[in-house]
């Protein structure tokens, strides 16, 4: 399967800043997803990368708060915008063929902590 | 490492026992079902999955099997190890795309 590189692996930031996460996949992939998995939870769909085109969010997370970006098939970011403690979370890329029913492989995700 | 696992509900077996961990789905059109398995500091890894078609399905040490009359799917892991022990969450496709829903997860503690 794909090899999935994120950076960074964690960082700490100061609330309101901004920080964007990397996600970079050795070979070219049809689906891109982001989640977030908060302490002690399962992982939740933030929205899905769409090559060439705007991100389909899930609901309750807005583009003004999570912009993504998808410049070719190997490549995506997500920016966490105007940090709160509420966003400590570990941010995780996945990536998945574009036929049905294949699962998707994730990288080891991004540990965001907020001070 | 960080508190993935830290409140999910725990399974804790000897070394060498079977283990069996299960979860509850909750959309009757779901067709596709995986197991992932998530050490600390890591991604969730891929370890078996099952379409909506089979009853029951094999791998290395771990076999997967799912009642669509109940909405359950187990995992089963073999003379479980020590190298086992992670959090574990089952996840159901959840339209005509790929993208997935995850159940809450289950820690699984391996005791030598």
């Amino acid at each position: 399967s794909a090899v999935i590189s994120q950076k960074p692996s964690r960082d700490i930031c100061q609330r309101g800043t901004s920080l964007t996460i990397q996600c970079q996949v050795d070979s070219q992939v049809t689906m891109m997803f982001w989640y977030r998995q908060q302490p002690g939870q399962s992982l939740t769909l933030i929205a899905t990368a769409n090559q060439g085109s705007e991100a389909t969010y899930e609901s309750g997370f807005v583009i003004d708060k999570f912009p993504i970006s998808r410049p070719n098939l190997t490549f995506s970011t997500l920016t966490v915008s105007n940090l709160s403690p509420e966003d400590s979370s570990i941010y995780l890329c996945s990536v998945s063929g574009g036929a049905r029913n294949q699962p998707q492989h994730f990288g080891d995700g991004t540990r965001l902590s907020i001070l | 490492g960080e508190s993935v696992g830290l409140h999910l509900p725990t399974l804790s077996v000897q070394e060498g026992d079977n283990s069996i961990i299960n979860c509850a789905y909750s959309n009757s059109a779901s067709d596709y079902f995986i197991w992932y398995k998530q050490e600390s500091g890591k991604g969730p890894q891929f370890i078996i999955d099952i379409r909506s078609n089979m009853d029951k399905r094999q791998g290395q040490r771990v076999t997967v099997l799912l009642n669509k009359t109940v909405k359950h799917l187990s995992l089963q892991i073999a003379a479980t190890q020590p190298g086992d022990s992670a959090v574990y969450f089952c996840a159901e496709n959840r339209d005509a795309g790929n993208m997935l829903t995850f159940g809450g997860g289950t820690r699984l503690m391996v005791k030598p």
